[in-house]
């Protein structure tokens, strides 16, 4: 299985700031690679797919980059609305495999 | 608007098998563009991909799991299941069902999610 590993565990942000998250795949995915939303109680919420494509719908503060091993996602000018928990995911190959996730908290 | 809401017991005991359906509107199964999928979560973790299953019946499951997940699809009432024999404490999760969409012949994304549904295995 391929290995997503997400950094950091833990950001501490205010609202206004611009925050970036790092995905690395431990083998290439090329551009196979999607950006998770989630908030306590609720299904994850797709931003990006295809690293860099915007799902729809999904405001434009939000943007992603990267291919093969290394991927980020970018959130600028953070919203209240943003704090929540980012996963990235990887669909190159099954089974599809997860990040552990970043969690996005108010400083 | 598509939308996917699953179903089935909150509570299963340790050894029996655990069986949930997720029902899809706004699209049709039948179509065939799209795969169809379960997600888990166990409390305060991460997300483990589960198996989709297809339209046509053919289905692909995470090795980790295989040998205990059987993947099904009813078109005529446009819904797909899920059952997960000889649970343990450890399948205790929030278990999600989910649509994979191509945005290439041979790759599908999760597009969108079911709410959830929280399973607790204990006797």
């Amino acid at each position: 299985d391929i290995q997503m590993t997400q950094s950091p565990s833990t950001l501490h942000a205010s609202v206004g700031d611009s925050v970036t998250i790092t995905c690395r795949a431990s083998r290439s995915v090329s551009v196979w690679l999607a950006w998770y939303q989630q908030k306590p109680g609720n299904a994850p919420k797709q931003l990006i797919y295809k690293a860099s494509n915007l799902h729809s719908g999904v405001p434009s503060r939000f943007s992603g980059s990267g291919s093969g091993t290394e991927f980020t996602l970018t959130i600028s000018s953070l919203q209240p609305d943003d704090f929540a928990t980012y996963y990235c995911q990887q669909y190159k190959d099954y089974p599809v495999t997860f990040g552990q996730g970043t969690k996005l908290e108010i400083k | 608007q598509v939308q996917l809401q699953e179903s089935g017991p909150g509570l299963v005991k340790p050894s029996q098998t655990l069986s949930l359906t997720c029902t899809v509107s706004g699209v049709f199964i039948s179509g065939g563009d799209y795969y169809w999928s379960w997600i888990r979560q166990a409390p305060g973790k991460g997300l483990e991909w589960i198996g989709y299953t297809y339209y046509s019946g053919s289905s692909f499951s995470s090795p980790s799991l295989s040998s205990r997940v059987a993947l099904g699809v009813d078109t005529s009432k446009n819904q797909f299941s899920l059952r997960l024999s000889s649970v343990t404490a450890a399948d205790t999760a929030v278990y999600y069902c989910a649509r994979e969409a191509p945005d290439d012949s041979r790759y599908f994304n999760i597009d969108y999610w079911g709410r959830g549904i929280l399973v607790t295995v204990s006797s």
